[in-house]
């Protein structure tokens, strides 16, 4: 099984819909990040948790917000999509352990018409 | 604002050949400088990191050059095979940050056989 989990893997919506993306990760990592692929921009850091108490804001955190319901769950919404926001969606976990290294979920490919 | 520039965009090399992928940075706080590989469909996975107290860090036929007074670092494929193709991003970090990751553009590598 993967360590770290994407669920829906695609998703097409409309314009303002609520979408919520989920992450699940078997890692035991304490930290959790939310990154969007877009090409010739590479990957931005939307949000990041260090812990289930913890909710920091990335990069480009306008329009999204996150809820980490446990140390292994990490979701991220968009309360109303539009269609600047279709993209890839990452989900990474980390440790403190393991210094800067970061490891990718399968990605959540989205579509808002 | 980006704060590290990858270059090419892509690049297409034959096999055997030697693939050679650009960064600069512009934050002298930076450091700790991983690269990252990412297969369609896939998750970026860690390939190879290096921090500047090293010049140059080999992995098989994977290296990173790293220039602290210039300001980059680059990676080298050498004896370049199809199965690299993928999509390179190069990354940068502060030790004792919340080990957020600055990743480049990315440049997509095609190895023709």
């Amino acid at each position: 099984d993967a360590d770290v989990t994407q669920t829906p893997r695609n998703r097409i919506t409309k314009t303002g819909k609520r979408i919520m993306l989920e992450c699940s990760q078997t890692k035991g990592h304490d930290r959790m990040y939310w990154y969007r692929q877009d090409p010739g921009l590479g990957l931005r850091l939307i949000y990041y948790s260090f812990d289930v108490k913890d909710i920091n804001k990335g990069e480009i955190s306008d329009g999204y917000s996150v809820s980490r319901q446990a140390q292994a769950k990490f979701s991220l919404s968009l309360e109303s999509a539009i269609p600047n926001q279709t993209a890839l969606y990452f989900c990474a976990t980390g440790d403190y352990n393991s210094y800067n290294e970061q490891f990718f979920g399968p990605g959540t490919r989205l579509t808002v018409l | 604002q980006q704060q590290v520039k990858q270059s090419p965009q892509s690049l297409i090399v034959q096999k055997g050949g030697i693939s050679i992928i650009n960064c600069a940075y512009e934050n002298t706080a930076f450091d700790y400088f991983p690269w990252y590989q990412q297969f369609p469909g896939k998750g970026p996975a860690l390939l190879i990191a290096i921090r500047p107290d090293v010049s140059e860090k080999k992995e098989g036929r994977f290296t990173i050059s790293f220039n602290k007074s210039a300001k980059q670092f680059s990676l080298h494929i050498m004896d370049s095979q199809p199965g690299d193709s993928a999509t390179y991003f190069c990354a940068a970090s502060i030790s004792g940050s919340a080990r957020q990751l600055t990743f480049g553009s990315g440049t997509q590598l095609t190895v023709l056989p």
